[in-house]
């Protein structure tokens, strides 16, 4: 069984703080590494992907992947209330299918 | 490009009644996914496709049947529907596997289902 970790949560952050949101995964042959953003009532809505060790940055996300601790995060640079969500990770082990962590409830306290 | 959509948004459904949930995609992805979402939980796999004609078996496939005759539909059948089986229900696409931008999956806006 392909395992995705993530902690539940609630994370609570003020405004324009930094949320940092962790993500581990058991199938050391995994490859692609995701993070969607599910809204209450809504569908999960892709944010952030990457591939290799290291950051990728677009706009105020931030994705580190660390292969040998089986480790992916999400920093969010100045939170605003509208990042309040569900952040899921989500992890392609180069099968056909995706495994998703429970996710993370981020609340940004105005 | 509407991209995913599926029908109905709601359904409610009485023990051992059968029904369809739609999914249609207009972006030529060759791989499209059922997963459901039970509260408080993150996606399982139920069926996925890797083209028209092909199917197999996610996570949890069992009381759930799917076909794919053509490249943009994909319906997940349910035929004698149980309690267990009240969840949401999402319908994703991708162009392909394997590492790259390719792979990205793109989810329908769900349906919600409940079974008394």
């Amino acid at each position: 069984q392909k395992e995705v970790e993530q902690n539940s949560g609630p994370l609570s952050v003020p405004e324009g703080a930094i949320a940092s949101l962790n993500c581990t995964y058991s199938d050391r042959g995994s490859q692609s590494f995701f993070w969607y953003r599910q809204y209450s009532g809504k569908s999960p809505e892709l944010i952030m992907s990457i591939y290799s060790n290291g950051d990728k940055e677009d706009g105020r996300f931030t994705a580190q992947l660390n292969k040998a601790s089986q480790y992916v995060s999400l920093l969010i640079r100045d939170s605003q209330p509208s990042d309040s969500a569900t952040y899921l990770c989500a992890v392609n082990s180069g099968a056909n299918n995706l495994f998703f962590g429970t996710g993370t409830r981020l609340t940004v306290i105005p | 490009n509407a991209g995913v959509t599926q029908t109905p948004k709601f359904r409610i459904l009485k023990i051992g009644q059968s029904m369809t949930l739609q999914c249609t995609q207009d972006m030529n992805h060759n791989y499209m996914y059922w997963y459901r979402q039970d509260p408080g939980m993150g996606l399982k796999l139920i069926y996925y496709s890797v083209g028209a004609g092909i199917t197999d078996k996610g996570e949890v496939p069992n009381g759930y049947n799917v076909s794919r005759s053509t490249t943009e539909d994909f319906p997940l059948r349910l035929e004698l529907a149980a309690p267990s089986q009240t969840s949401v229900y999402f319908c994703a696409s991708s162009l392909s596997v394997g590492i790259g931008a390719s792979n990205e999956q793109f989810f329908g806006p769900g349906t919600r289902l409940t079974v008394l």
